[in-house]
């Protein structure tokens, strides 16, 4: 059964940094890409990140793009997401996705 | 970037009725390689989105014969006949033929 547990999630202030982690179990974790989408309270879905089954390339939206970083451990199966310079509008949940498996998702509040 | 205009945002049906949704892309979706990378997922209150449709209509595993996906170019839909309780919810569809990846603003599915 395919599974994507993430964790790191919080409340951080505008400015700082938040490490998110992503353990995935159940498949081959090196044969996917793998993402990062999120959902703001009440508000539709925005993809985040993507980064391809080896960890060489990675893509970002404009809106994260300096900021947001997305890399994986593939002997660990885990999938990161590191956020810098946190704004509120990154506030929202964010799940770890193969694109057809979603994690629960974590809440990350941005708030002075 | 290619917007992704779903319509409507709202829809009501009857419990063994039928739903239509559409989703329209500002460019064609279909990829240098052939395939049209354009997925319907739906998000149940509380949940993680879920994969219904793949690559305009394929059902993904698990996924009852009720929903269909048809569509080419910059044109898709999303059929749901015999509209059952747990049909009800918010409904995505994707793409992610160009960077960046883009989702639709959603249809909030609901009981008439």
């Amino acid at each position: 059964e395919v599974q994507l547990v993430e964790t790191g999630g919080g409340l951080v202030q505008p400015g700082r940094s938040l490490k998110l982690s992503c353990v995935a179990s159940g498949f081959t974790f090196n044969n996917y890409w793998m993402s990062w989408t999120r959902q703001a309270p009440g508000k539709g879905l925005e993809w985040v990140a993507s980064i391809t089954n080896s960890g060489g390339s990675t893509y970002y939206p404009d809106s994260v793009k300096g900021r947001f970083t997305i890399s994986r451990d593939n002997a660990q199966n885990t999938l990161y997401l590191q956020m810098n310079s946190l704004r509120s509008e990154d506030t929202a949940t964010y799940y770890c996705t193969r694109y057809d498996y979603w994690g629960q998702g974590v809440m990350v509040t941005v708030s002075s | 970037d290619v917007v992704m205009t779903q319509t409507p945002v709202s829809l009501p049906v009857s419990l063994g009725g039928q739903a239509s949704i559409s989703c329209r892309s500002s460019q064609s979706l279909v990829h240098s390689n052939g395939n049209t990378y354009l997925h319907w997922y739906l998000q149940k209150p509380g949940q993680s989105p879920q994969l219904l449709i793949y690559r305009v209509s394929n059902r993904f595993s698990g996924v009852p014969d009720r929903f269909s996906g048809s569509g080419s170019g910059t044109d898709f839909t999303l059929k749901i006949s015999r509209v059952e309780p747990e049909d009800l919810g918010d409904y995505y569809c994707l793409q992610s033929t160009h960077f960046p990846w883009t989702f639709g603003g959603g249809t909030k599915l609901e009981l008439k």
